[in-house]
């Protein structure tokens, strides 16, 4: 079935240093991808997202890279800071039924160290 | 603007039982969305309520049902409750249908024991 498939599970830099999280999906028809940060306790938050019809998209230190062709997709931190630190999830929609639904990566943690 | 509501955060029942949680979502959102969030399965699609009918299911057992009302509030409700129910049951608003931004709310976390 659909599957988005995320790496690395785990991902330590140091402060100031960039993190990057990479994602596959399997879908062709997927056309929207979000990218969400959950701190413990709580739910997870919408960081950044990008459409089908969009290569890359910028937001002050996080950047999203999508290549339809290969069905790839990346999130970027530049400058990292510890409170960036958190598990990050990245899902792809797929059509279901009457609809959509979000396809989640199992996630990656990222501890960023001072 | 308030965000997306859940209640309760923290919920122990007893297998066999039954549980009922509530999402309410973001002022002006009519879509919800219900995920199942555990450690080895992560973030699960549970089914999707728009204009107070079920629009999507994933693929869960039918002990797993929701309902919308007029104001799109959302309630779930698992009958017979198996331990391996336990998990963290996430409520996601959006604004409309189909690739809109989701906004999640906290969660409820629920213990079978």
């Amino acid at each position: 079935g659909e599957n988005v498939e995320q790496h690395p599970s785990t991902l330590s830099v140091q402060e100031g240093d960039s993190a990057v999280i990479k994602c596959t999906y399997s879908d062709s028809a997927s056309n929207y991808f979000p990218w969400y940060k959950q701190e413990l306790g709580k739910g997870p938050q919408l960081i950044i997202d990008i459409r089908s019809n969009v290569g890359e998209k910028k937001d002050q230190r996080i950047a999203v890279t999508l290549n339809k062709t290969a069905k790839h997709f990346s999130l970027h931190i530049t400058e990292t800071q510890p409170e960036d630190s958190a598990v990050y999830f990245c899902a792809a929609s797929i059509p279901i039924q009457a609809g959509t639904a979000l396809i989640f990566g199992k996630g990656t943690t990222l501890s960023v160290s001072s | 603007k308030a965000g997306v509501t859940q209640t309760p955060r923290y919920l122990i029942k007893t297998r066999g039982q039954q549980v009922t949680l509530s999402c309410s979502p973001i002022s002006g959102h009519r879509s919800v969305s219900w995920y199942q969030q555990t450690p080895g399965q992560g973030l699960q699609f549970l089914f999707e309520y728009f204009s107070e009918t079920q629009r999507n299911k994933g693929n869960f057992p039918g002990r797993f049902s929701g309902r919308q009302f007029s104001n799109s509030r959302s309630e779930m409700n698992v009958s017979t409750l198996e331990l391996g129910d336990s998990a963290l049951y996430l409520c996601a608003s959006s604004r409309g249908r189909g690739n809109t931004e989701a906004f999640f709310g906290q969660g409820t976390r629920l213990t079978v024991v």
